[in-house]
C-alpha cells in the first residue's frame, strides 16, 4: 500500500493550531476517501473526493473540517483550531473507481495526530 | 448499536492453528471488505465480497447475504498473520467493524 502516501506520519499540534494532513493517491487514482480511526475504536467514514469535488462529506464534522482536492498536488484534510478530540488517526485511501472493481483500493499508512 | 460487529474482538492462537472471524452487519450492502491493520498502522485491503467465496493464498473469505454475515478464515495461520483485522461494508456509505487483534504465538 505504499503507492498512497501520506504526510506527515505523525503531527502534534497544541489546541488553537491548524492541522494540515496531505494524501497522494496511487498514480491513476482519481478518487480519494479521508477515514479517521480515533483510540479504541474503529475507522469511521470522513469524505469522498474526486479531482476537484467533494462527493460525499456526510462522516465530516460539521466544524472546523474542511478537504480538498485539487486539479494538480495533493488531496488535503485541514483541522482548524484543533481540539483534545481530534488526536487520532487520519487514514487516506484511493482507487480508479467508484465502485467495483475494489481490488483498486488501496489505503495509505495514515497520519498520528496528537494534539496537546 | 453498530452498523457492522465483529468477533472476537482479540484473538490468540498458536502457529499453524485455524483461525476464523466473523462479522456480522445489519444494513443493506453492496459489498464487504476484509482489511487488514499492521501494528505499523498500514491498512491493507485483502478482500471485497459481494456473494460466495474467494481464497488467497492461507486467506478464505465467506458471506452470506441472507444472513448479513460474513467469515474470515486464515489457514496455518503464522506469526506475520499478528494484526488487527477489520470488515467493512458498503452501501449508502460505509460502515467499519471495530476490530479483531489477532496474535500468533509461534
Amino acid at each position: 500500500n505504499a503507492g498512497v502516501m501520506q504526510n506527515p506520519r505523525h503531527l502534534v499540534r497544541r489546541r488553537g493550531q491548524e492541522a494540515r494532513l496531505r494524501c497522494s493517491p496511487m498514480k491513476g487514482h482519481s478518487h480519494v476517501y479521508w477515514y479517521r480511526q480515533l483510540p479504541e475504536e474503529g475507522l469511521k467514514f470522513m469524505v469522498y473526493l474526486q479531482k476537484e469535488n467533494i462527493i460525499d462529506e456526510s462522516g465530516m464534522p460539521k466544524e472546523r473540517f474542511s478537504a480538498e482536492f485539487p486539479k494538480e498536488g495533493p488531496s488535503i484534510l485541514r483541522i482548524q483550531q484543533v481540539v483534545r478530540g481530534d488526536s487520532a488517526a487520519y487514514f487516506c485511501a484511493s482507487s480508479p473507481h467508484r465502485t467495483a472493481p475494489w481490488w483498486g483500493y488501496t489505503f495509505g499508512s495514515g497520519t498520528r495526530l496528537t494534539v496537546v | 448499536k453498530n452498523e457492522v460487529e465483529q468477533s472476537p474482538q482479540n484473538l490468540t492462537a498458536q502457529e499453524g492453528e485455524f483461525i476464523t472471524i466473523n462479522c456480522s452487519y445489519s444494513v443493506g450492502i453492496s459489498a464487504l471488505h476484509w482489511l487488514q491493520q499492521h501494528p505499523g498502522g498500514g491498512i491493507v485491503s485483502l478482500f471485497m465480497l459481494s456473494s460466495g467465496k474467494k481464497k488467497h493464498g492461507r486467506l478464505i473469505a465467506t458471506i452470506n447475504i441472507q444472513e448479513k454475515h460474513s467469515s474470515l478464515h486464515i489457514t496455518a495461520s503464522h506469526p506475520r498473520d499478528s494484526a488487527v483485522y477489520i470488515c467493512a461494508v458498503t452501501g449508502n456509505q460505509f460502515y467499519f467493524g471495530t476490530g479483531t487483534s489477532l496474535t500468533v504465538i509461534p
